[in-house]
């Protein structure tokens, strides 16, 4: 059974740097073909992709928001960690890791099966 | 990137089908057959419903079905069912390597 939970700050300030933290069960993020992701939703508003890693370290970041994401991982952990730097009150979201599996299926198709619950992050001074 | 197109909101009534439109271009939609749609009720996890444009994961009603042309993408929802009614989200593959999502839509069941 997969499983993911998000964790990390509830209330960061402006300028501050996110540090967000995906821990998983129920696979292994150095089996092969196997990835993990993080989306958005600030309220009200739509999904955003943000960034996804792959098993072999191929690292995918959000062309509108590369300069200030950093995905990486740690297996012995179960985790992956996203952390967005200059953080400003429109990056207000919930944050949402996801698994994605692309064993039957080309890496590309990038589909997200087993999501977390979410994690809502408001940034305010 | 921008986020792909889709309708604000549609509607129906139970029992009949729906059917929800994802335009982007020929740099995501329409250059690669990498679509996904997204059930997603608000406060919880989105969920899985269509990938790679067509397909079904185990344990997602046959109500559910995808299909594309050109560079627009459909789900179609037959027999329409009051907990149907939520938000669903459509995704694809991009030439940047990276995907995108919809707008979003809102469907309600009369």
């Amino acid at each position: 059974q997969i499983t993911l939970k998000e964790s990390g700050p509830t209330l960061v300030k402006p300028t501050q740097t996110l540090t967000l933290t995906c821990t998983f069960s129920g696979f292994s993020i150095s089996t092969s073909e196997v990835g993990v992701g993080w989306i958005r939703q600030p309220p009200g508003k739509a999904l955003e992709w943000l960034a996804l890693i792959f098993w072999n370290d191929d690292k995918r970041y959000s062309p509108s928001l590369k300069s200030r994401l950093t995905i990486t991982k740690d297996t012995s952990k179960n985790q992956v960690v996203l952390t967005m730097t200059n953080m400003d009150p429109v990056d207000t979201a919930t944050y949402f890791c996801a698994h994605t599996d692309c064993s039957s299926t080309s890496c590309r198709s990038g589909y997200l099966d087993y999501w977390g619950q979410g994690t809502l992050v408001t940034v305010s001074s | 990137q921008s986020a792909l197109t889709q309708p604000a909101s549609v509607s129906g009534s139970p029992g009949q089908s729906i059917t929800i439109s994802c335009t982007g271009t020929s740099s995501d939609v329409g250059g690669y057959n990498y679509v996904s749609w997204y059930q997603h009720h608000p406060g919880k996890a989105p969920k899985l419903m269509i990938y790679d444009v067509s397909k079904r994961p185990s344990g997602v009603s046959n109500r559910f079905s995808g299909s594309k042309s050109g560079n627009t993408a459909s789900l179609t929802i037959s027999g329409l069912q009051a907990e149907d009614e939520t938000d669903y989200y459509c995704s694809s593959y991009t030439s940047t390597t990276t995907w995108v999502f919809g707008g979003g839509t809102k469907l309600t069941v009369l």
